[in-house]
Parts: C-alpha cells; sequence; structure tokens
C-alpha cells in the first residue's frame, strides 16, 4: 500500500506571494492533518480535515487554511507568505478523524520563504 | 497548559552504547504518550507509546516506560546501530485531542 505523498517536495517562494501545498493519503483512509516544524517552534499542529471538514484547528493565523476533497486528498495554502513561513510541512493520514494513536506521516514540503 | 520537554541535542554515541534520551511532561491527568522517529528526509514513524500510567512501549528494541510519579517517558536502546542515528521526538495527546510535541532530540551514532 502507497505511503502519504506531498507534492512538491520543495518549494521557494518570495514574500508576499501565496502558496499551496498538496497531500495524498494512505487508500482508505480519511482524515488528514497538517503540521508545520521549524528549527524555533519545533512541530505545530495546524489543522485536521475529515470528510472534507475541518474538524480541528491549531494556533495560526488566518493565512493559512486548508480543504479537503471528496477522495481525501487534502491541500493547505499559505496566503501572503512571510520569511517566518519558512519551515517543514508535513501532512498525516489516518482511517478515520481523531485518531492520533494511527497517523502516518509523508516525507513533508520543504518551503523557503526569500 | 499541555507541554512536553526533551533532553537538548545533540546526542553522539558510539556504536553499541547504551542510550537514553530524556522526557517528561506536563499535562492534566494521564495522557497517552508517544515517541516518533525522522530519519533524514523521511517523514515522522510512530517508534513505540504508552497509553496509561506504568505501561511500556516497546518496539525495534527501544523501550520506554510511563512512569506517572515523575511524569517521564524516557527513551532507552540497549546498544544503538549506526542505523539508529535520526531525531527522536516525544510526544502526548493534548486537551485538544492533539498531539503536543517535544523540542526534538538529534542522534548520531559512530562507527
Amino acid at each position: 500500500k502507497a505511503g502519504v505523498t506531498q507534492t512538491p517536495r520543495y518549494l521557494i517562494k518570495t514574500r508576499g506571494q501565496q502558496v499551496t501545498l498538496s497531500c495524498s493519503p494512505i487508500s482508505g483512509h480519511r482524515s488528514v492533518s497538517w503540521y508545520q516544524q521549524t528549527p524555533g517552534q519545533g512541530l505545530q499542529f495546524l489543522f485536521e480535515y475529515f470528510s472534507e471538514t475541518q474538524r480541528n484547528k491549531g494556533n495560526f493565523p488566518g493565512r493559512f487554511s486548508g480543504r479537503q476533497f471528496s477522495n481525501s486528498r487534502s491541500e493547505m495554502n499559505v496566503s501572503t507568505l512571510e520569511l517566518g513561513d519558512s519551515a517543514l510541512y508535513l501532512c498525516a493520514s489516518s482511517l478515520e478523524a481523531g485518531e492520533v494513536y494511527e497517523q502516518y506521516f509523508g516525507p513533508g514540503t520543504r518551503l523557503t520563504v526569500t | 497548559g499541555d507541554s512536553v520537554t526533551q533532553m537538548e541535542g545533540p546526542v553522539t554515541l558510539s556504536e553499541e552504547a547504551f542510550l537514553t534520551i530524556n522526557c517528561t511532561y506536563t499535562a492534566t491527568g494521564y495522557p497517552s504518550l508517544f515517541w516518533y522517529v525522522q530519519y533524514p528526509g523521511e517523514g515522522l514513524q510512530l517508534l513505540l507509546k504508552a497509553t496509561k500510567a506504568d505501561d511500556k512501549g516497546s518496539n525495534k528494541g527501544f523501550e520506554a516506560t510511563y512512569r506517572k510519579e515523575t511524569t517521564s517517558f524516557h527513551l532507552e536502546k540497549g546498544s544503538v546501530q549506526v542505523s539508529d542515528s535520526a531525531v527522536y521526538f516525544c510526544a502526548l495527546i493534548g486537551s485538544n485531542y492533539q498531539l503536543i510535541w517535544g523540542a526534538g532530540t538529534k542522534l548520531i551514532i559512530k562507527p
């Protein structure tokens, strides 16, 4: 069974631009969560989607948004990029909502904002 | 609020040495505890977990015991290998039912 895939793996953007990252969960998994990983703040939860609905949200500004499609694939969008948004963005999938015990992580998208 | 504190890295050991990575937590009640590992260029993988006090999680030679008295969940391995070089994260399920992570500890094993 294929694992969680994230595209693109690397991205360079300029301050003020917006970016969209994509995540394809493991086949059959209906929940997708997003995390931000930075050297300074560590790993922080962004949001969780289940059945195309945002189920849970971390403490991030409204510039960070996401959505989930009917095939469970998810995208996250960051608008008006800031230098501090440079990070590794990780996606994790699980069968059902809230199953943090059984999350499987993708390799991440490395975003660099210049 | 809920938090996890890990020992700072990097931790550098020789092959076959004994490993301990300390992890302590602050939380309401008795949350489930986890160790995740992140190999270079890869995503996080669940290494082991413990869901209640005195539980011992184990996997791939690694062990950790849930100690409610000391609010700790230290990771141990009796004999490390070069292939164990990675970043290790301690985590708990917070009050919002999402993972609260430690800062991570980089482990370097030298042949």
